[in-house]
């Protein structure tokens, strides 16, 4: 079946380090993207990785490995806004959409002064 | 500047009073799809379609109807709400290889 599997909820300290995991299982692979999402709010766009490897985008870095079918968002100099659910998506190209994602339940990450 | 928007963005109502949550985007994407969340349980999608005259079930689809008939509009409909309905409303646009765009949701109270 189709699976992914994220943290329920995380806290950290202002001004550390945090990574969020994600691991999937699906029938096939497109891409994996990471979202935000305040509480209340909208899912916002942060990272796209469909090779293996680390995309970085400021504080925001996303691994990712296909082999093991593995992905991280790593949030650096965590400031209080970072508070949010953290949602990983997967495309999957079964059948005839390319546009569809299988979607995690979301990590909640909780940031302490 | 390009956006989804879905209205309206509160509703409490009645159940078995039929209701309609429009959405539309201006960015001509083929894709659009309704999700509902609910606490604990993520993004579940409700339907989709890949573009006018085409929409398909997603996880959830009963209790639901949509339609395309025009390539910017993608609208729900409740047709008899019931409280298990009582949800967080989104709908998202895309096309290719971009990432999805979201709405600002919907918050649907069923009394």
């Amino acid at each position: 079946g189709q699976n992914i599997d994220q943290p329920t909820e995380m806290t950290a300290t202002e001004g550390a380090i945090v990574q969020i995991n994600c691991t999937y299982q699906t029938s096939g692979f497109n891409g994996l993207f990471w979202y935000q999402q305040h509480a209340g709010e909208a899912p916002t766009f942060l990272s796209y990785n469909v090779l293996d490897g680390l995309e970085e985008k400021g504080r925001f870095s996303s691994f990712l490995s296909r082999s093991k079918g593995y992905s991280y968002l790593l949030l650096k100099e965590l400031q209080m806004k970072d508070s949010a659910s953290y949602l990983c998506a997967v495309r999957d190209p079964e059948g005839d959409s390319n546009y569809q994602l299988i979607w995690g339940a979301g990590t909640k990450l909780i940031i302490k002064p | 500047e390009a956006q989804v928007t879905q209205n309206p963005r509160y509703l409490i109502t009645v159940t078995g009073k039929k209701l309609t949550v429009t959405c539309s985007q201006n960015m001509n994407h083929e894709y659009m799809s309704w999700y509902r969340q609910d606490p604990g349980l993520g993004l579940r999608q409700i339907y989709y379609s890949m573009n006018v005259e085409v929409t398909d079930k997603g996880d959830v689809p009963e209790g639901y109807k949509v339609s395309r008939k025009e390539k910017r509009n993608f609208p729900l409909i409740l047709e008899s709400p019931s409280p298990n309905q009582t949800s967080l409303y989104f709908c998202a646009s895309g096309q290719g290889s971009q990432p999805q765009h979201f709405g600002d949701g919907t918050r649907l109270s069923i009394l």
